[in-house]
C-alpha cells in the first residue's frame, strides 16, 4: 500500500536559518510528488511538485525539493526561512492512476526571531 | 486568484445529528474532491465527483456519506448521522482537468466539524 512519512512533527528554526522538512514514501514506482503549505485559516496550497525529468524542483516562495529514489525520499528545503514560512506542511504522494494523493500527517513549522 | 471556498469554518454537531459541509469549487472546474484529516493524523482522500456522479471513493466514504453538486456552483458533503469519529477537519478540493497529477488540485480552508 502506499504510504507517506513526514518524520518531523514540530520544528522549529529561526528567521534567516536553513530549513529542510523530510518527507519518504513507499510506492512500487515513481510517484507523483507535491509539496503542500497550508498557513492558519488558509487552503492547502501548492508549492511544488514533481512527475519525472530534474530531481530538484523549484517551487513558490523559494522553497525547493530534491527527489532522491534510492532513498524514496522528496525533502522540501529553503535556504533562508522567512516569519511568513511559519505554516503546516504537507507532503503527497500521486499515483499515476486514479486521482486521489496520499498525504503524510504533516510538519508545523514555528519560526523564531 | 480563484480560490476553493468551504463554509462553515466550523460546525459543532450531536452525535445522530446530520450535517452538511459546503463548498464553492473554482468556476470553470469540473472535477471534485473530499478530503478529511482526524487531529494528530493524515489528510485522508473520501471521495471524487464528476460529471454529477462518484467517480472514485475511499472505504471511508461508507453509506453515512453522500455528494451532491446541487446546482452549478455548490459542492456539498452530507453526513447522514454523525459519529464521534467523524470529527475532523474536512478539505474541499477542485480541479481542471481529470488526471490531477497533470494540473494542480485546488483545496479549501477546510471545514473543522467537531460531534459531541
Amino acid at each position: 500500500a502506499q504510504s507517506v512519512t513526514q518524520p518531523d512533527i514540530h520544528i522549529t528554526v529561526s528567521e534567516g536559518a536553513s530549513l529542510e522538512l523530510r518527507c519518504n514514501y513507499s510506492y512500487g514506482a515513481t510517484p507523483y510528488l507535491f509539496w503542500y503549505v497550508q498557513s492558519p485559516g488558509q487552503g492547502l496550497q501548492l508549492l511544488l511538485k514533481y512527475f519525472s525529468g530534474d530531481t530538484l524542483v523549484q517551487g513558490i516562495k523559494g522553497f525547493e525539493a530534491e527527489f532522491k529514489r534510492s532513498q524514496s525520499s522528496f525533502n522540501l528545503r529553503k535556504p533562508s526561512v522567512h516569519w511568513s514560512d511559519a505554516a503546516e506542511y504537507f507532503c503527497a504522494v500521486g499515483l499515476n492512476t486514479g486521482n486521489q494523493f496520499y498525504f503524510g500527517t504533516g510538519t508545523s513549522l514555528t519560526v523564531i526571531p | 486568484e480563484p480560490e476553493v471556498t468551504q463554509t462553515p469554518s466550523h460546525q459543532v454537531t450531536q452525535m445522530g445529528q446530520e450535517v452538511i459541509l459546503r463548498c464553492v469549487p473554482i468556476s470553470n472546474h469540473l472535477y471534485f474532491y473530499w478530503y478529511r484529516q482526524i487531529l494528530g493524523q493524515k489528510v485522508e482522500f473520501l471521495v471524487s465527483f464528476y460529471n454529477n456522479e462518484i467517480s472514485e471513493k475511499s472505504e471511508i466514504f461508507d453509506d453515512q456519506f453522500s455528494v451532491e453538486r446541487p446546482d452549478g456552483s455548490n459542492f456539498t458533503l452530507k453526513i447522514r448521522s454523525t459519529k464521534l469519529e467523524d470529527s475532523a477537519m474536512y478539505f474541499c478540493a477542485s480541479s481542471d482537468i481529470q488526471q490531477i497529477m497533470n494540473t494542480e488540485a485546488f483545496f479549501g480552508q477546510g471545514t473543522r466539524l467537531t460531534v459531541v
